[in-house]
């Protein structure tokens, strides 16, 4: 089993504050990485697919970025706002193998 | 709309009653996969399909069989449920047949408790 590691585990801010977060991944093998939006009582939602080395994806106030020489990615969200609280789940995809392996996450909360 | 549809929703049985989890896509995906989440433990991959009659293990396919005969439809079968299968199901779908190149599509969940 992959091990994929999110730090992190939970984190409270206030509304405004910019936040980011790590998820650390093998470095060898990469083939992609994944990060997700989790909302309680919903499903996990994508917000990118990474899959080069320096890749960097940006979707409003949240982006993230890819080093898969040293297997790690950073999310970063801007000014949070509590419709951002929320857990967010990175997974990592290596070319051994058909699966995605999740890691723990990182629950975050916003503080109005 | 495009969708993953997982049914049911929720569901309480008892030890050893067989029971099947349906999950539904309507986006033509090929790959399809089931986890399970745990507090503290994430989501956790039990099987995958990359294709109509092809399934594979994950990582935790102990108790847990599934089928693909079509390419809509991925149940996920408990033939004899015991407690520590309770958890939270998620079905999944995506593009292509490679689980990482394009991105989940998750069903709403399935909350599992076996007594």
């Amino acid at each position: 089993i992959l091990n994929v590691e999110q730090s992190p585990q939970s984190l409270h801010v206030q509304e405004g504050d910019s936040t980011n977060f790590t998820c650390s991944f093998p470095s060898s093998n990469f083939y992609a990485l994944h990060w997700y939006r989790w909302e309680t009582a919903k499903s996990p939602e994508a917000l990118f697919v990474m899959t080069l080395n320096g890749d960097e994806k940006k979707k409003g106030r949240i982006s993230a970025t890819l080093n898969t020489k040293e297997g790690y990615s950073y999310l970063y969200i801007k000014g949070s706002q509590p419709e951002d609280s929320a857990t967010y789940l990175c997974a990592f995809g290596n070319n051994a193998g058909n699966m995605l392996t999740f890691g723990g996450g990182t629950r975050l909360m916003v503080k109005p | 709309e495009a969708q993953v549809t997982q049914n049911p929703r929720y569901l309480i049985t008892v030890t050893g009653k067989k029971l099947t989890v349906t999950c539904s896509q309507n986006m033509n995906h090929e790959y399809m996969s089931w986890y399970r989440q745990d507090p503290g433990l994430g989501l956790r991959q039990i099987y995958y399909s990359m294709n109509v009659e092809v399934t594979d293990k994950g990582d935790v396919p102990e108790g847990y069989k599934v089928s693909r005969k079509e390419k809509r439809n991925f149940p996920l079968i408990l033939e004899s449920p015991s407690p520590n299968q309770t958890s939270l199901y998620f079905c999944a779908s995506s593009f292509t047949t490679r689980a990482g190149y394009s991105p989940l599509h998750f069903g709403n969940g399935t909350r599992l408790t076996v007594t």
